[in-house]
């Protein structure tokens, strides 16, 4: 079946102008995961939703920053006035049930951002 | 504050030898830890997991060791093939939040 999509796979931007970067889960996948990885650092995790839970958004490195995810299906991660240390690659990730460990964590491939 | 850390940046180990990835972390509260694997522009891919109930963890050539006392974890890969040439990433998992360490680059050297 088809996994983890992302789209765009690249995008270029100039500082100040808002990005919006989409998921679209695995169908039937109620957990949904944003993580970002800036160039030479590690995953940095920023948001995850939980079927129709409120999400858990501490990991938001800033308020220039917001998710949305409608149900169980498509998550679009806004970014206003972008920055150029927002350049990185953003990933996706979705799991049955959102147990981390004992639920496997299906990524995509990712968004490659770059704010000029 | 790093919650997690792979102190090592990069490894190199030969071919068919064994590899062993580190990661510490600070948080005892810390109840599950995982090793994700990447290759370039590509995601993480999931390797293997331990729940801190436990000590040892094997599937197939890969195996992982917990430390509780020590906050310590360990990858073990063995044998050592080519194409586990990739970054390393340990993560853990503390209510609904992942945390991970900056990678380890393995380098297979033939």
């Amino acid at each position: 079946g088809a996994g983890v999509s992302q789209s765009p796979s690249n995008k270029v931007t100039e500082k100040g102008k808002d990005v919006e970067l989409r998921c679209d889960p695995i169908s039937g996948h109620t957990a949904l995961y944003w993580y970002r990885q800036r160039l030479g650092q590690g995953l940095e995790f920023l948001i995850y939703f939980q079927g129709n839970s409120a999400p858990d958004k501490s990991g938001l490195p800033s308020d220039r920053f917001s998710a949305e995810r409608t149900g169980e299906s498509v998550s679009t991660l806004t970014i206003q006035r972008t920055q150029q240390e927002d350049s990185a690659v953003y990933l996706c990730a979705s799991s049955l049930a959102g147990l981390a460990g004992v639920d496997t964590q299906y990524f995509g491939p990712g968004t490659r951002l770059t704010v000029l | 504050d790093q919650q997690v850390k792979q102190n090592s940046p990069s490894l190199s180990v030969q071919e068919g030898r064994i590899s062993i990835l580190n990661c510490d972390y600070t948080n005892s509260m810390f109840d599950y830890f995982l090793w994700y694997k990447k290759y370039p522009a590509e995601g993480p891919t999931f390797l293997i997991s331990i729940s801190s109930i436990k000590d040892k963890n094997e599937d197939g050539r890969f195996t992982v060791f917990l430390n509780k006392s020590a906050k310590h974890l360990s990858l073990h890969i063995v044998p050592s093939q080519p194409g586990d040439s990739a970054v390393y990433f340990c993560a853990a998992w503390g209510g609904d939040k992942i945390i991970f360490g900056k990678g380890t680059r393995l380098h297979i050297l033939p």
